[in-house]
């Protein structure tokens, strides 16, 4: 079946550890997001990347960084400079980057700073 | 900048009630707007969209009309069931950037 699969579901990491969270997709997309998500708040752009090799910064990029070596994995890495990264992780893809283009979600991952 | 603005929660009907949702949005150019649904525990799922002025984007019972006038995407449902309970998103997509509302929390009760 197609669609955005993230692991691992569940994270624990202790701090100044640095933690990297893998989403892959098999829909062909070009477009892949990360976003951020609190308890009982919306969601915030971490990084998003139109194409491979190349990635953008989104609206709290600070203490997290990425990569894009292939078309299919976007992974993120939180690091030690993350101060309060215990949050929902949402991975998530479009066809591109472009108005009106529907984004898909993985099933996210959880991490907790122990 | 680009921002939605949705209906604080929550929200809690009783099965077979009627169910409105307020979104607005404020938007430079012409965006898409978009009603997503997150179940616990899991990712977001796409409810319905739409792309134009005076379009009505409808799925599982919901629907949602675009209105320039008001700058408004209302979610409606005419009776709803204690499966429909979730988080929903209100979204707008425009100059390749997609906001997000803050989320309302129903709760559907038998």
């Amino acid at each position: 079946d197609g669609g955005i699969t993230q692991s691992p579901k569940y994270l624990f990491r202790k701090e100044g550890q640095n933690v990297t969270l893998s989403c892959e997709q098999n829909l062909n997309h070009d477009a892949m997001y990360w976003y951020r998500q609190d308890p009982g708040q919306g969601l915030r752009l971490i990084y998003y990347s139109q194409i491979v090799n190349d990635f953008q910064k989104g609206d709290i990029a600070e203490g997290y960084s990425v990569s894009r070596e292939k078309k299919e994995s976007f992974p993120l890495t939180v690091t030690s400079a993350q101060k309060n990264p215990t949050a929902f992780y949402l991975c998530a893809s479009s066809p591109r980057v472009k108005a009106g283009n529907t984004i898909y979600f993985g099933e996210g991952s959880w991490l907790t700073v122990v | 900048g680009d921002s939605v603005t949705q209906m604080e929660g929550p929200v809690t009907l009783s099965e077979e009630a009627f169910l409105t949702i307020n979104c607005t949005y404020t938007a430079t150019g012409y965006p898409s707007l978009f009603w997503y649904v997150q179940y616990p525990g899991e990712g977001l799922q796409l409810l319905l969209k739409a792309t134009k002025a005076d379009d009505k984007g409808s799925n599982k019972g919901f629907e949602a009309t675009y209105r320039k006038e008001t700058t408004s995407f209302h979610l409606e449902k005419g009776s709803v069931q204690v499966s429909d309970s979730a988080v929903y998103f209100c979204a707008l997509s425009d100059n390749n950037d997609m906001r997000f509302g803050a989320g309302t929390r129903l709760t559907v009760k038998p």
